[in-house]
């Protein structure tokens, strides 16, 4: 069946570097491919999403490009702030049903 | 103000027991969904539902029985409790249809069964 894999369990930062977090899925055709951030206690949040091969998604300076080649869909974001400490989700959509097929999630801590 | 309410936000249970978690989406949507999130498994999908018609299901379980009264609500009725029930568990909901569109989260429904 189809599945999202993230690689990074725990990613710790300090304020200012670079993010990379990966994401690699495995579907047919052209799924639409999603990240969403949890915070502790919340409900997970929409962050942006990608429908097809070379689009990128972005929001709040998070971005990723959506590579049918490679299937991965990686979250950048170039300069990371302490705010941005969450669960990071990457999800891909049935486009049958419509549900989302979630990762394991990466949790993003970053120190000031 | 929240778009989709889950209620209530927090719920002990004993083991054996019956309870609902309540789902109501103001957002106009016409698709909603049940996900569990436990220490596990992280966001794991339970339900959908498209025009208050059941489309999927990978709940193993009866126990786990949705209910739509409404075009904008989902409860989630979970008889015979035990411990391994315990996780939060969203309601989700979307605009339908035969796009994939996003999916909207509420805050959860934390249950604890002792």
């Amino acid at each position: 069946g189809d599945s999202v894999t993230q690689t990074e369990g725990q990613v710790a930062l300090s304020e200012e570097d670079f993010l990379t977090i990966h994401c690699n899925y495995s579907a047919s055709g052209y799924p639409a491919l999603f990240w969403y951030v949890q915070y502790p206690g919340e409900g997970p949040q929409f962050l942006f999403r990608a429908s097809r091969d070379k689009e990128k998604g972005s929001s709040r300076g998070f971005e990723a490009t959506y590579d049918k080649g490679t299937t991965s869909f990686h979250l950048r974001k170039a300069s990371v702030q302490e705010s941005d400490s969450a669960v990071y989700y990457c999800a891909l959509g049935d486009g049958n049903t419509g549900k989302l097929i979630f990762g394991l999630g990466t949790t993003l801590q970053v120190q000031p | 103000d929240p778009k989709i309410i889950q209620k209530p936000k927090y719920l002990v249970a004993v083991t054996g027991s019956e309870k609902i978690l309540i789902c109501e989406q103001y957002l106009g949507h016409n698709a909603m969904y049940w996900y569990r999130q436990s220490a596990k498994k992280p966001l794991e999908f339970m339900f959908s539902y498209s025009y208050q018609k059941l489309m999927d299901n990978q709940t193993a379980s009866s126990r786990f029985q949705p209910q739509s009264s409404k075009k904008n609500h989902l409860d989630l009725q979970i008889t015979a409790l035990k411990p391994d029930d315990s996780a939060t568990y969203f309601c989700a909901s979307s605009q339908g249809g035969t796009n994939q569109n996003t999916l909207y989260f509420g805050a959860g429904t934390r249950l604890s069964v002792l």
